[in-house]
């Protein structure tokens, strides 16, 4: 079945710095890729959709200079934390939408878990 | 706008014993996907089932069944005969039909089996 490889699983960084969280669709093409992130014992919530060789959009309320989104081929999808605070210490998830319009899924990555020092 | 409830946050129960996870969704949309999936603490999610809107059939998958009622907006998952390893967080979850169509989560069920 579809695999989404999710790098790196856990990343550990000093507050003003940039991280670079990795989603790639190993057997098949992702024309969108969806970003989540979970903040302990609660639900995932949408950051952004991207869709390969567009801007991504965003939902309401996320900055969308803080957290970068890179779409720039079918099997990959980027997501750059940037100028990283304690605060956007989080569980960041992505998900590529799978199949077709009458049988379509949702293949998740195996999450990132970003701690800010 | 869509919406899970799953109005329950924390279950707990002994081994063997059967557990309902009720999931109650809006929505104005006529066909959609519901979905359920467990989190186990590693954080990767696991996709248990996917259910179009216009098939009603309930579900069964070994100790698993899904209850799909139309009538009253929900998709009840229950588990028969709990084991330890089910314990995990379970999510419903609700999209549109089509391509690109984002998941909309519930809160999730932390669901504790003990021995």
């Amino acid at each position: 079945g579809a695999v989404v490889s999710q790098h790196p699983s856990r990343v550990i960084c000093k507050s003003g710095t940039s991280v670079k969280i990795e989603c790639r669709s190993l057997d098949f093409q992702a024309t969108t890729m969806f970003w989540y992130r979970q903040f302990p014992k609660q639900s995932l919530m949408l950051m952004a959709t991207s869709n390969e060789g567009s801007k991504a959009t965003y939902e309401q309320g996320v900055e969308k200079d803080k957290f970068l989104i890179n779409h720039a081929s079918l099997t990959l999808s980027t997501l750059t934390v940037t100028s990283a605070h304690p605060e956007d210490s989080s569980f960041y998830i992505c998900s590529a939408g799978t199949g077709t319009l009458t049988n379509y899924g949702y293949t998740f990555g195996s999450g990132t878990r970003l701690t800010v020092v | 706008a869509q919406k899970v409830t799953q109005a329950q946050t924390e279950i707990s129960v002994v081994e063997k014993e059967d557990v309902t996870l009720d999931c109650v969704y809006e929505t104005r949309d006529t066909t959609y996907y519901l979905f359920w999936y467990k989190q186990p603490p590693s954080g990767e999610l696991v996709f248990l089932i996917r259910r179009n809107s216009f098939d009603e059939q309930n579900e069964i998958s070994g100790r698993y069944s899904w209850n799909f009622q139309k009538s009253t907006s929900s998709f009840n998952f229950t588990i028969t005969a709990s084991q330890v390893v089910d314990s995990a967080v379970y999510f419903c979850a609700l999209s549109r039909t089509g391509a690109n169509s984002k998941l909309t989560f519930g809160k999730g069920i932390t669901l504790s089996v003990r021995p």
